[in-house]
């Protein structure tokens, strides 16, 4: 099972680009690494997903080095409604115990 | 909207009372979940289905009954609920178990009295 870490928080400010990292050091090969963002009182919702190298949608972008230790999501130009946590989590199919870190609190200022 | 539909929103019960944490998926998914969401905590998960039977249950003390009657509906049922119970329960589904994405209902918030 690929354990995350995440940092606990962060913070920025409006119109900046924010990158979260998250660490997973024993991925497996069949494994994805997979983004959602959480507000307040409401589920976890998917921003991104990717196996490797880089990933771009219309929300986020994700980049994921070549040994796949690590991956970082990418949020440009963040608004005040971007506050929330991040979650980043690694698993592949058929694989019943997937965990949830602590995720990353991040705080947008004005 | 998600396709995943979680009730009720918000329910208050005493300690001895038994009530139900419904579920449903519009989605066509063949796996669901329960997890559980402490204050400040991350996400724990309870219970893995697949294709209506139990394929993971995570040390859960016996006072949470899941059931799932068919791929599309999942319910949890409690009876005889602690304090430390108190919590947002989510529902999620995907496609196979353990495939991501998941999707999320947007929970159901559990006080105990």
């Amino acid at each position: 099972l690929a354990k995350t870490t995440q940092p606990i928080s962060m913070d920025s400010y409006e119109g900046q680009e924010v990158n979260i990292t998250c660490s997973h050091n024993n991925i497996a090969t069949n494994d994805y690494i997979t983004w959602y963002q959480q507000f307040p009182s409401q589920g976890p919702r998917f921003i991104i997903q990717g196996y490797k190298t880089k990933v771009t949608n219309e929300v986020a972008s994700l980049f994921i080095p070549a040994d796949r230790k690590s991956s970082t999501l990418s949020l440009p130009r963040v608004s005040l409604s971007d506050t929330a946590v991040y979650y980043c989590l690694v698993g592949g199919p058929y694989n019943n115990d997937m965990r949830f870190g602590a995720g990353t609190r991040l705080t947008v200022k004005p | 909207e998600t396709g995943v539909t979680q009730t009720p929103r918000h329910l208050v019960m005493g300690m001895t009372n038994k009530k139900s944490l419904k579920c449903e998926q519009h989605l066509g998914h063949n796996a669901m979940y329960w997890y559980k969401q402490s204050a400040k905590k991350p996400l724990e998960l309870m219970f893995v289905y697949s294709l209506e039977e139990r394929v993971e249950n995570n040390s859960v003390p016996s006072r949470f009954s899941p059931e799932c009657p068919n791929s599309s509906h999942l319910f949890l049922h409690l009876h005889t609920l602690q304090p430390e119970d108190s919590a947002l329960y989510l529902c999620a589904s995907s496609q196979r178990t353990g495939d991501q994405p998941q999707h999320f209902g947007d929970g159901t918030r559990l006080s105990i009295l």
